[in-house]
C-alpha cells in the first residue's frame, strides 16, 4: 500500500511569489493533517481536515496561507505571499485512528 | 516554558550498547505518548505509543512513561547503525501531535 505522498518535495522561491504544496493521503483515510518544521524548531501542527472540512485550523500562522481538501481526497497548501520566515518543512500525514497518523517525506520549502 | 523539552544530541554510541532517551513535559493532561523516528530527508514515523504511564515493549525497544515525574523514555537494546536516526517524543492534545525537538543519534560500528 502507498504511504502519504507530498509534491514537490523542494521548492525554492523568491519573496512575494506564490507556492501550492500538495498531499496525497493514504487512501481510505478520513484524517488528513499538515504539520510544519522550521529550522531550529519543534514540529509543529497547522491544521487537521476530516474529510473535506477543516476540524482545526488553530496552527495556522496567518492569513497567507490558505489549505483545501478537494472531495476528502489529496489536499493543498499555499502559501500566498510567500515570506522568508516561511521558509521550513512541510509534513503532511493521514490517519483512520487519530493516534497513529502516518507522515510523508515532506516539501522543503526555501524563501530567498 | 516549553511543553515538551528534549535534548538535541547528537548522542554517540557504540554499536550493541543500549541507549536511553528522555524527554519531560510540562501539561499533566497528556494521555497518549509517542516516541518517532525520523531519519534525514523522511518524514516522522511512529515506532511505539503509550496510554498513561507504565512501561510497553516492542522487540528492542522500550519506551516508558512516568506521569508523576512528567518523564518519558526509549531504550534501545542491542542497538545497530541503522537505528541512526532523530528520534522525537510527542503527545497529543486535542487530536494535535506536540513534538519534541528531537535527539540524533549516532551509532557507531
Amino acid at each position: 500500500e502507498a504511504g502519504v505522498t507530498q509534491f514537490p518535495s523542494h521548492s525554492v522561491i523568491e519573496k512575494g511569489q506564490t507556492v501550492t504544496l500538495r498531499c496525497d493521503p493514504i487512501s481510505g483515510h478520513d484524517n488528513l493533517y499538515w504539520y510544519r518544521r522550521v529550522m531550529g524548531k519543534e514540529i509543529k501542527f497547522l491544521l487537521h481536515f476530516v474529510k473535506e472540512s477543516k476540524q482545526d485550523e488553530s496552527g495556522m500562522p496567518n492569513n497567507r496561507f490558505l489549505a483545501e481538501r478537494t472531495g476528502g481526497t489529496y489536499s493543498t497548501l499555499k502559501v500566498q505571499p510567500a515570506e522568508l520566515e516561511d521558509s521550513g518543512v512541510y509534513f503532511c500525514a493521514s490517519s483512520q485512528d487519530p493516534r497513529v497518523k502516518y507522515f510523508g517525506p515532506g516539501t522543503r520549502l526555501t524563501v530567498t | 516554558q516549553k511543553e515538551v523539552e528534549q535534548d538535541p544530541g547528537p548522542l554517540s554510541v557504540p554499536e550493541g550498547a543500549i541507549v536511553s532517551l528522555n524527554c519531560t513535559y510540562s501539561n499533566s493532561a497528556f494521555q497518549y505518548f509517542m516516541w518517532y523516528r525520523q531519519y534525514s530527508r523522511k518524514g516522522p514515523e511512529l515506532l511505539m505509543y503509550t496510554y498513561s504511564s507504565g512501561n510497553k515493549e516492542d522487540g528492542r525497544f522500550t519506551a516508558q512513561v512516568d506521569k508523576s515525574s512528567k518523564y518519558i523514555s526509549l531504550f534501545i537494546r542491542d542497538s545497530q547503525p541503522s537505528d541512526s536516526a532523530t528520534y522525537l517524543c510527542a503527545m497529543i492534545e486535542d487530536d494535535k501531535i506536540i513534538f519534541g525537538k528531537g535527539t540524533r543519534l549516532h551509532i557507531l560500528p
